[in-house]
């Protein structure tokens, strides 16, 4: 079973910032945050994964809770494409578990 | 470097036949995570392999499903006397040996099962 808990579905108008939330209250020291998402039926794309740190890419922010119980991932201006649905994962150390629960599917709207 | 193969990326079989799917991880990659995902659900995760190694199936059903990753070539998942309900997309997935958990996993497009 999965160790994360998202909302099943959110809109965001094109061009505005989306803000995906995901609650791991029960993550341990030694496990990633790790995101994807999967655009329609293709195979899941990485977006971004950190630990305590917030981090930030060319697609996207993770702003990771002081006390990692949760974090959200910020997709600055999301367009069109970014319509997909998005997984938040807990992984250990030894990368074990990459187990994937119901995600939020985002519509970004015009 | 090319990413991970998956092949066939559809494969229709009759009931009672045998499905072969193959999964080429990228370069340097000796971890691999098979995963299936029926029609509007979630990714399921079914079994996680390293080169010779099964490390946790898991999610392997206990029977006609089996999984190898040899020395040499693709990881190959097996389903036996398939029934129409084993019909899903199955994802493989790649990642480098190393510390693992600071490295993100990479998928391939899928092989759509089809069973008539």
């Amino acid at each position: 079973d999965a160790k994360t808990t998202q909302p099943p579905s959110m809109d965001c108008a094109e061009g505005r910032a989306a803000n995906l939330p995901c609650n791991h209250s029960t993550i341990s020291g030694n496990e990633y945050v790790y995101w994807y998402r999967q655009i329609h039926s293709q195979g899941p794309q990485y977006i971004i994964h950190g630990l305590k740190n917030n981090e930030t890419n060319e697609m996207a922010s993770l702003i990771i809770t002081e006390d990692r119980k949760s974090s959200t991932l910020i997709l600055p201006h999301a367009t069109l494409r970014d319509t997909a649905v998005y997984y938040c994962i807990v992984s250990d150390y030894n990368n074990n578990d990459m187990r994937f629960g119901a995600g939020t599917r985002l519509t970004v709207k015009p | 470097n090319a990413g991970v193969m998956q092949n066939p990326r559809h494969l229709v079989r009759r009931r009672g036949q045998e499905a072969r799917l193959r999964c080429s991880p990228m370069k340097g990659h000796s971890h691999v995570y098979w995963y299936r995902q029926l029609p509007e659900e979630g990714l399921k995760f079914m079994v996680y392999l390293q080169k010779e190694n099964i490390i946790d199936e898991s999610g392997m059903p206990k029977e006609r499903f089996s999984a190898e990753f040899p020395k040499e070539g693709p990881s190959i998942l097996r389903i036996q006397q398939v029934v129409r309900g084993d019909s899903a997309a199955y994802f493989c997935a790649s990642s480098p040996l190393g510390d693992r958990a600071n490295t993100e996993a990479f998928f391939g497009q899928g092989t759509r099962l089809t069973v008539v």
